[in-house]
């Protein structure tokens, strides 16, 4: 498989329930991101990570947790869900992070909240 | 003021003509900059990317930067019904390290009609 795969695509869960988004580059890079993308607003960064180190955390409540236990791959773990948490949920990856590097998209995991 | 700012449209274009997507944003260090296409639920992909001032070309694509006037435009001649997407211009700021976060504008959406 090459490029940036996500599972699942799509997910549906209680307030209650946790769960967890995979993601897994097979570009050889270094640096990985979670964005959240909602109906009729901006993609979010929400995590960055450079090297397994989270280097940006923008503002995301407790209730996403990352995780990336080397370079390929990166997890979001999510609990206790509120529905406006409802959206597509993507991860990227880039080289090593620099300001100058394109980033290469996976397609995302749809997430409803009920 | 939004960091990145596009007119979220639709712009519509008829098949065979230029379609201009345009874009400011407020950093004035930034230094990357980056348009995406989406296709409707689908994730963002790489279609140009331009970090002088000046003009970048590639097939029917071209980018324009002038970072005095902080604006990155899309040039797409001869548009084709595939076109029809929403495309979203990112910039990148370099900001105190060697790591920048990239900032999305809204996206605008365009369809080409045959």
């Amino acid at each position: 498989e090459t490029g940036v795969t996500q599972t699942p695509r799509h997910l549906v869960m209680g307030m209650t329930n946790k769960k967890s988004l995979k993601c897994e580059q097979h570009l050889g890079h270094n640096a990985m991101y979670w964005y959240k993308q909602s109906a009729k607003k901006p993609l979010e960064l929400m995590f960055v990570y450079n090297f397994k180190e989270q280097t940006e955390n923008n503002s995301v409540p407790s209730r996403f947790s990352p995780e990336c236990p080397n370079s390929s791959h990166l997890f979001l773990h999510l609990h206790t869900l509120q529905p406006e948490d409802s959206a597509l949920y993507l991860c990227a990856s880039s080289a090593t992070g620099q300001y100058q590097e394109t980033q290469y998209f996976g397609p995302g995991t749809r997430l409803l909240v009920l | 003021q939004k960091e990145v700012e596009q007119n979220s449209g639709p712009l519509s274009v008829p098949e065979g003509a230029i379609a201009s997507l345009n874009c400011t944003y407020s950093d004035r260090v930034s230094q990357s900059f980056f348009w995406y296409r989406q296709y409707s639920g689908k994730s963002p992909e790489l279609i140009m990317s331009i970090y002088s001032n000046g003009d970048k070309e590639d097939g029917r694509f071209t980018a324009q930067l002038n970072k005095a006037s902080q604006y990155v435009s899309l040039l797409i001649r001869d548009s084709q019904p595939s076109d029809s997407a929403t495309y979203l211009c990112a910039v990148k700021s370099r900001g105190g390290t060697s790591y920048g976060k990239l900032t999305f504008g809204q996206g605008t959406i365009l369809t080409v009609h045959p």
